[in-house]
């Protein structure tokens, strides 16, 4: 089956500019969850979803981070007057249940670069 | 705050030979371990999970873990130059949904 998609895969915005990246998750996983990947680092966890619910928002880095999942499917994730130091890739995975042992899969990754 | 941690590399290992990746921890009531293969520019990939002390098989790949000792390593075995990426050990703890993951060692497979 189709695994987890994102778009767009590469994103380039100005500093001061809004940008929203989407992720759609494997069909009937109810966790979702979104990283931030450095160059050279392994991935940062940002916020986590079971369904609609946003149970962990412990990493988002500020208030100008903000995501959501209106309908427990698809998820955006928005970063509000981007900085340089924001430019990193991007990754949405999901789950089947969120449970600690459960696998996440991941997508391809959106990479912004903030100018 | 949770750390992992691992060797950064380059690993640079002969075409059939064994590649050890190792990674310690340090939160003691993690509870399961993720290997991810992850090549430049892709996503991360599951090779191996373990969540029991002891070692856990899968084809070329074996998973170890010693929660006494907050360590947990991947071996390759017979490696190949396709294995040639960055491995990410990650870690999650009881009731915890989220992965920690380490910075990650890149593996260089030569022919």
């Amino acid at each position: 089956g189709a695994g987890v998609s994102q778009s767009p895969r590469y994103k380039v915005a100005k500093r001061g500019q809004d940008v929203a990246l989407r992720c759609d998750p494997i069909s009937g996983h109810v966790s979702l969850f979104w990283y931030q990947q450095a160059l050279g680092q392994g991935p940062e966890f940002l916020t986590y979803f079971q369904n609609e619910a946003q149970l962990d928002k412990s990493g988002l880095p500020s208030d100008r981070f903000f995501a959501e999942r209106p309908e427990g499917s698809v998820s955006t994730l928005k970063i509000q007057r981007t900085q340089q130091e924001d430019s990193a890739v991007y990754l949405c995975a999901s789950s089947e249940q969120g449970r600690s042992t459960d696998t996440q899969y991941f997508g391809p990754g959106t990479r912004l670069t903030v100018l | 705050q949770k750390e992992v941690e691992q060797n950064s590399g380059p690993l640079s290992v002969p075409e059939g030979a064994i590649a050890s990746l190792n990674c310690t921890y340090s939160d003691r009531g993690s509870q399961s371990f993720f290997w991810y293969r992850q090549y430049s520019g892709k996503s991360p990939e599951l090779i191996m999970s373990i969540y029991s002390n002891g070692d856990k098989e899968d084809g070329r790949f074996t998973a170890q873990l010693n929660k006494a000792s907050q360590y947990v390593s991947l071996l390759i075995r017979d490696s190949q130059p396709s294995d040639s990426a960055t491995y990410l050990c990650a870690v999650s703890g009881a009731g915890s949904y989220q992965l920690t993951f380490g910075k990650g060692t890149k593996l260089s497979v030569i022919p």
